[in-house]
């Protein structure tokens, strides 16, 4: 089955400990990207990556790290999480580069809550 | 900048009456524009797209059409059912193709 799984599902944690929210797609997609959703302000763009080592900034990337050395993986890091990171995260994967086929593939989410 | 703007909700109908949701935007260039609907609980998924002006996106009886000359991109459909209870996600894709740009959702809540 096609899909973008992210791990964990739910989270609480403190300020200042560092996670990783991993992201895998099984579909060969070039194009991931992380989002966070927030009420009243929809979705916003952490970061994306058109390919394997190439990544880069969205709207709202300050707090964040990516990686991307696997084709099929795009961790989201907390270096060092605050409260203003509570947040709903989904990570999203498209086939082309330039993603502009429009079919962003969304995983189910990620709940994150800082303490 | 690349921006979107659809209506505040949320919105509440009863089945079978017509849906519009307001979507407008703002795009350098020739930006592709899309519908994305979250169910509670879930992902969003692609529900409709329309990739150049004048096109027509439609999918599970909800319809969109890209108006270039009023910059808008607004959902409709005939008649809705409680299934149709959800989030609606107005989104474009910017001139290069690298970011989407998505609006802040309108809730959707269909009663019998």
């Amino acid at each position: 089955e096609a899909q973008v799984t992210q791990n964990p599902r739910y989270l609480i944690t403190v300020t200042g400990k560092k996670l990783t929210v991993t992201c895998s797609q099984n579909m060969n997609h070039e194009y991931m990207s992380w989002y966070r959703q927030d009420p009243g302000l929809g979705l916003r763009q952490i970061y994306y990556s058109m390919n394997v080592e190439v990544t880069d900034k969205g709207d709202v990337p300050e707090g964040y790290k990516v990686s991307r050395k696997e084709k099929r993986n795009f961790p989201l890091i907390l270096e060092s999480p605050s409260p203003n990171q509570t947040s709903l995260y989904f990570c999203a994967s498209s086939l082309s580069p330039g993603g502009n086929t429009g079919e962003l593939f969304f995983g189910e989410g990620s709940r994150l809550t800082v303490l | 900048g690349n921006s979107v703007t659809q209506m505040e909700g949320p919105v509440t109908l009863s089945e079978e009456a017509f849906l519009t949701i307001n979507c407008t935007y703002t795009a350098t260039g020739y930006p592709s524009l899309f519908w994305y609907v979250q169910y509670p609980g879930e992902g969003l998924q692609l529900l409709l797209k329309a990739t150049k002006a004048d096109d027509k996106g439609s999918n599970k009886g909800f319809e969109a059409t890209y108006r270039k000359e009023t910059t808008s991109f607004h959902l409709e459909k005939g008649s809705v059912q409680v299934s149709d209870s959800a989030v609606y996600f107005c989104a474009l894709s910017g001139y290069t193709g690298n970011q989407f740009y998505f609006g802040t959702g309108t809730s959707l809540t269909v009663i019998p």
